[in-house]
């Protein structure tokens, strides 16, 4: 299996542009999570999809942010407008069951906003 | 929500002698207990992962032991190679959701 597939690697953008970023969960896992890493706030999770269903978004640190699952291989999260302070690792994570299994990451998108 | 807290934040040891990280948590409903090695410029992997009903579990040079009681869990790693030195992170799973800690960095000094 290719494992969790994450696209792009590198995203430089400008303040105020959208951004995209994809994933391709590993097939067969039935919950997809998007993460993001940075120094000063660790790992955090910002939404968490279960058979295509966003269950826990709370982490979306606001309507900037959106994510999407349309189907079982395919994950997007977009933000719009981007600003520089969402500079950060972002990764993408799949397993099969819930959160109470281990977790496959994705190799991560570094975005830049400048 | 599940609040997870690690120390000491920065591990160095020399190479052989061994190193154990600490983290506690919060919510007495979390019943999955998962660290996960980083490595410079890569992904978090998972290591080794206990379950609310152990108490200790053991994988050749890891091993991860668990106080429900007090709520702490710890990491210890053994015979400490060079190829240890990395950031890790244990996290903990209730109420359907998994919570990280902010990570730990380990330096094994050769």
């Amino acid at each position: 299996d290719a494992g969790v597939i994450q696209s792009p690697r590198h995203e430089v953008t400008e303040m105020g542009q959208e951004v995209t970023l994809r994933c391709k969960p590993i097939s067969g896992h039935n919950s997809l999570f998007w993460y993001r890493q940075t120094m000063m706030r660790g790992l955090e999770l910002l939404i968490y999809f279960n058979n295509n269903v966003p269950i826990d978004d709370s982490g979306m640190p606001e309507d900037r942010f959106s994510a999407k699952m349309p189907n079982a291989s395919f994950s997007t999260l977009k933000i719009q407008p981007s600003e520089p302070r969402d500079s950060a690792v972002y990764f993408c994570a799949s397993t099969l069951g819930t959160g109470g299994s281990e977790q496959y990451f994705g190799p991560g998108t570094r975005l830049t906003v400048t | 929500g599940e609040n997870v807290e690690q120390h000491p934040s920065t591990l160095s040891v020399q190479e052989g002698d061994s190193a154990v990280i600490k983290c506690t948590y919060s919510d007495s409903a979390s019943n999955y207990f998962p660290w996960y090695k980083q490595e410079l410029g890569k992904r978090p992997q998972l290591i080794i992962d206990i379950r609310s009903n152990v108490g200790e579990k053991k994988d050749q040079r890891i091993a991860v032991t668990l106080n429900k009681t007090a709520k702490h869990f710890s990491l210890h790693i053994t015979e400490t190679q060079p190829e240890d030195s990395a950031v890790y992170f244990c996290a903990a799973y209730g109420n359907n959701r998994l919570a990280f800690g902010k990570g730990n960095q380990v330096v094994v000094i050769p």
